[in-house]
């Protein structure tokens, strides 16, 4: 099975930093690679999928890239709605694996 | 507008079988399949599996394959997961979420329920 392993496990940031989170495929996955964004006690949602394609409504500071095994998401200028549980996961087969999630917050 | 609305939380003791329920409503149902996905308290999100109604398929995670069975009702565009043999350990929130109508179980979740906890204690 593919491993999708995220860094950093956490991070801290300033308002107005940028930030990127990786996430490294043990295998190449093309860009079948999905971010999600869960703040505290809420459900997951989608932010970008296809590597780098942002879903309608997501703010356009973050933004995607990557191909094959190595994907990064960046956050342009970090807010403090931004503070949040950051996943990325392999999802065009099964196992439809997450990685092990980037905690953001605020310095 | 779609919704994914998912059944009441629950509590069961060691050892017994716990369904949950996941009622899709907006879209096509039988164009994409309904993931389960779990969240234990303080960890990260954990793919169980997946259902696609349309062409029977079922995909489960190694670690759930011969405790977890998913199951649709096409009639009723609900989807049910039923995980036996519970542990404490298997205490989390359980959700489901689906892709993008005509994804056909190759798509990214953008749809998901509110999450059922459930509860495993004697």
């Amino acid at each position: 099975d593919i491993q999708l392993t995220q860094s950093p496990s956490s991070l801290s940031a300033s308002v107005g930093d940028r930030v990127t989170i990786t996430c490294r495929a043990s295998q190449a996955i093309v860009n079948y690679l999905a971010w999600y964004q869960q703040k505290p006690g809420k459900v997951p949602k989608l932010l970008i999928s296809a590597a780098s394609a942002l879903q309608s409504g997501v703010p356009s500071r973050f933004s995607g890239s990557g191909s094959g095994t190595y994907f990064t998401l960046t956050i342009s200028s970090l807010q403090p709605d931004d503070v949040a549980t950051y996943y990325c996961q392999k999802y065009n087969t099964a196992p439809r694996t997450f990685g092990q999630g980037t905690k953001v917050e605020i310095k | 507008q779609v919704q994914l609305v998912q059944s009441g939380a629950e509590l069961k003791k060691p050892g017994s079988s716990v369904k949950v329920s996941c009622t899709a409503s907006g879209g096509t149902f039988n164009t994409y399949s309904i993931n389960w996905v779990r969240q234990a308290p303080g960890q990260g999100l954990e793919w169980m599996g997946g259902i696609l109604s349309t062409f029977g398929t079922k995909d489960y995670a190694q670690r759930f394959q011969g405790r977890l069975t998913l199951t649709t009702d096409e009639s009723t565009s609900t989807a049910y997961m039923e995980l036996s043999s519970l542990s404490s350990e298997d205490t989390a929130v359980y959700y489901c979420a689906r892709e993008y109508d005509f994804d056909y179980g190759s798509g990214s979740f953008r749809y998901w329920g509110q999450g059922t906890l459930v509860t495993v204690s004697s």
